[in-house]
């Protein structure tokens, strides 16, 4: 079994429209949770961290679910500028290693 | 705000050299580097944990033979491609941790596109 797993996508979605991803991991001992995004060739980027209590920034918020495992994404009133690709980060264990997830693929259309 | 270089951003090389790859923190001090190697369409695979003056740590899989991994300072760590071939082409991303705390901000420097012809 894969440490993050996702669901690769893509998501087709119109400008205006909410979009959610979701996200889970496989390692318990887990302790923080990230989002990242990258653009097509390029590196990823941190585009928020997921606290236990769920958190927002603007039209994205993220939330976490220790006892099923489990990390959402929530984007909402999506812009043409948020087509790319969603990368769920688990840092492993207690270690200080970040493992991705193969990502979602976002593609918003107008 | 804290910054990674990674050099060079693109290299094409031949089969059978070596490729060096550099990674430097500019601002800060990063006791540990991170290395990961992304193949088309898939997502980053970490492939070893560099650490300022011991060894580095490799994920299960990955060669240490065939991927140096250097880091002689808390600023610079490199990693070099011993006797490339082919397959070897990928897009290699260097990270360096800000901080000691678990939590803190992960930088990830330009990525390196390697093509082994």
């Amino acid at each position: 079994r894969k440490e993050v797993e996702q669901d690769p996508g893509p998501f087709n979605v119109p400008e205006g429209a909410t979009v959610a991803f979701n996200c889970t991991y496989s390692n318990s001992a887990s302790q923080s949770f990230f989002w990242y995004r990258q653009d097509c060739r390029k590196e990823p980027k941190l585009l928020m961290s997921v606290y236990s209590s769920g958190n927002e920034d603007g039209r994205f918020t993220a939330q976490l679910n220790r006892a099923s495992q489990y990390i959402s994404l929530l984007i909402r009133d999506s812009k043409l500028s948020d087509s790319a690709t969603y990368l769920c980060v688990v840092m492993r264990g207690a270690t200080d290693k970040l493992i991705f997830g193969t990502g979602t693929r976002l593609q918003v259309f107008p | 705000g804290a910054v990674v270089s990674q050099h060079p951003s693109r290299v094409i090389c031949k089969s059978g050299t070596s490729v060096k790859i550099e990674c430097r923190s500019l601002d800060f001090q990063a006791t540990t580097m991170f290395w990961y190697r992304q193949f088309p369409k898939q997502s980053l695979m970490l492939m070893a944990t560099s650490n300022e003056g011991s060894k580095a740590t490799y994920e299960q899989g990955v060669e240490k033979d065939k991927f140096l991994i250097n880091h002689a300072s808390l600023t610079l760590s490199t990693l070099t491609v011993t006797s490339a071939h082919p397959e070897d082409s990928s897009f290699y991303i260097c990270s360096a941790r800000e901080g000691r705390v678990g939590n803190s901000p992960l930088h990830f420097g330009n990525g390196t596109r390697l093509t082994v012809t």
